[in-house]
């Protein structure tokens, strides 16, 4: 049974960078495709971005020009990291995947874990 | 983007009641939506995709369905372990984009 956990810090100053880990065990990191999902009371379920085990990456176009998703197989984490936060982007961030490469669903979660952005 | 709506936003139900929630894309997504539960607290879990495909453990009084860009998601006789929030999802295109949700309640 995979299970995800997301970790990194949980306060983030406003203009600074999130970053966030996911450490996959379980199962292989390989073979998948790996996302982050956001959820805050203002907007709901929000996907942000994925990488495959080919490390292609897809983005939110509404968060491309901050956010960069990367995978490190021999550790089986994936990261995220998002640039010049604001409080629109306190939320829960998720980790999940997906059962193959490509567009698709995502079959297992992280817990996830609040993020805020204050001073 | 394609935008994805969702009704009703709220339902209230007895244990036993046959419940349905209705899902609708901006756009044709085939059939290239998930449905996901979440309980206060917790991750969403799937429970369908493909539109009508029932994940591997999930309780078959769940059961999903489509016509052209209208999807819908059947409890067939609700639990009380169903109170949650119901959320479906396409994957047809980038961005994949979420539902605001439909919360059930029981009665």
């Amino acid at each position: 049974q995979v299970q995800l956990q997301e970790s990194g810090p949980r306060l983030v100053k406003p203009a600074e960078t999130l970053s966030l880990t996911c450490t996959v065990s379980g199962g292989p990191i390989n073979y998948y495709y790996w996302s982050w999902i956001r959820q805050s009371p203002g907007k709901g379920l929000e996907w942000v971005a994925s990488i495959s085990y080919t490390t292609r990456t897809n983005y939110n176009p509404s968060l491309q020009s901050r956010v960069t998703i990367s995978l490190d197989t021999s550790k089986t984490q994936f990261s995220l990291t998002l640039t010049s936060v604001t409080a629109a982007d306190t939320a829960v961030y998720y980790c999940a995947r997906s059962p193959t490469d490509g567009p698709n669903y995502f079959d297992s979660w992280g817990q996830g874990g609040l993020v805020t952005v204050s001073s | 983007d394609i935008q994805m709506t969702q009704s009703p936003s709220t339902l209230s139900a007895s244990v036993g009641d046959r419940v349905s929630i209705t899902c609708r894309a901006s756009q044709s997504i085939s059939s290239w939506l998930a449905w996901y539960q979440q309980k206060p607290g917790k991750a969403p879990k799937l429970l369908i995709y493909k539109a009508s495909i029932l994940q591997s453990g999930v309780p078959s009084r769940f059961s999903g369905s489509t016509s052209g860009t209208e999807f819908t998601l059947t409890i067939s006789s609700l639990q009380p372990d169903d109170l949650a929030t119901y959320y479906c999802q396409q994957y047809s295109n980038y961005p994949f984009t979420f539902g605001p949700g439909t919360k059930v309640d029981i009665k």
